[in-house]
């Protein structure tokens, strides 16, 4: 059974850059059947995707949201079997619920959600 | 980008009841890759449906999901008390992945 467990800080100051890790067991990071996803949730926006990191044909891809994507990267580890998110230079409007999903054929498991606030 | 739009925002039904939530695309998405999810406050989306028909493990036959076009219906055939949630549809066929807005089920 796959699961992921999310961790890091819950809270983040203006300007800064937001670190969340998802660390996985039952399946592998560098899988060639899935792709491995961070996506938020606030009242505003609702539910957002914000980006995925896959392993293929010996090569690691990227897709990343254009909302984001000049703040964003998002990393695998390998030795840690586990995907971190970095999102830079945050505001308020970065705050949400931020969540780490497998994407298969479908995407069936999600973390548990981490949420960030950003204020000073 | 492909926009989900879901209607109604808000659904009052009673226990027993049926529920038809619709989804629908801003253009052609693949039947393949169109999912419904669940979720309740406090926890992280559950999948009901994917390839806009097919029920996730575990998900009971009440659920059913269908597609006509850029049209895609979640229907909850008889309401059970657990079943009052938002729910949210998903493309995930191509990026970026998009959610629709969510439709909440309310008990009337």
């Amino acid at each position: 059974q796959v699961q992921l467990q999310q961790s890091g800080p819950g809270l983040v100051r203006p300007s800064q850059t937001l670190s969340l890790t998802c660390a996985i067991s039952g399946d592998s990071v560098s899988t060639n059947s899935a792709a491995w996803n961070w996506i938020r949730q606030s009242p505003s926006r609702g539910l957002e995707w914000l980006g995925r990191t896959y392993y293929y044909a010996s090569k690691w891809y990227y897709d990343y949201a254009l909302s984001v994507k000049s703040r964003i990267t998002i990393n695998p580890d390998t030795s840690k079997n586990q995907f971190s998110l970095q999102l830079s230079s945050v505001t308020p409007e970065d705050t949400a619920v931020y969540y780490c999903a497998r994407l298969g054929n479908y995407m069936d498991v999600w973390g548990k959600g981490t949420t960030v606030t950003v204020s000073s | 980008e492909i926009v989900l739009t879901q209607s109604p925002g808000t659904l009052s039904l009673s226990p027993g009841e049926r529920a038809t939530l619709s989804c629908r695309a801003s253009q052609s998405v693949s039947s393949s890759h169109l999912a419904w999810y669940q979720q309740k406050p406090g926890q992280a989306p559950r999948l009901l449906i994917y390839g806009a028909s097919s029920r996730a493990t575990g998900i009971p036959d009440r659920f059913s999901g269908s597609a006509s076009g850029t049209d895609f219906t979640l229907t909850i055939s008889r309401l059970e008390p657990e079943d009052f949630a938002v729910y949210y549809c998903q493309h995930y066929g191509s990026t970026p992945l998009t959610f629709g807005g969510g439709t909440k089920v309310e008990i009337k």
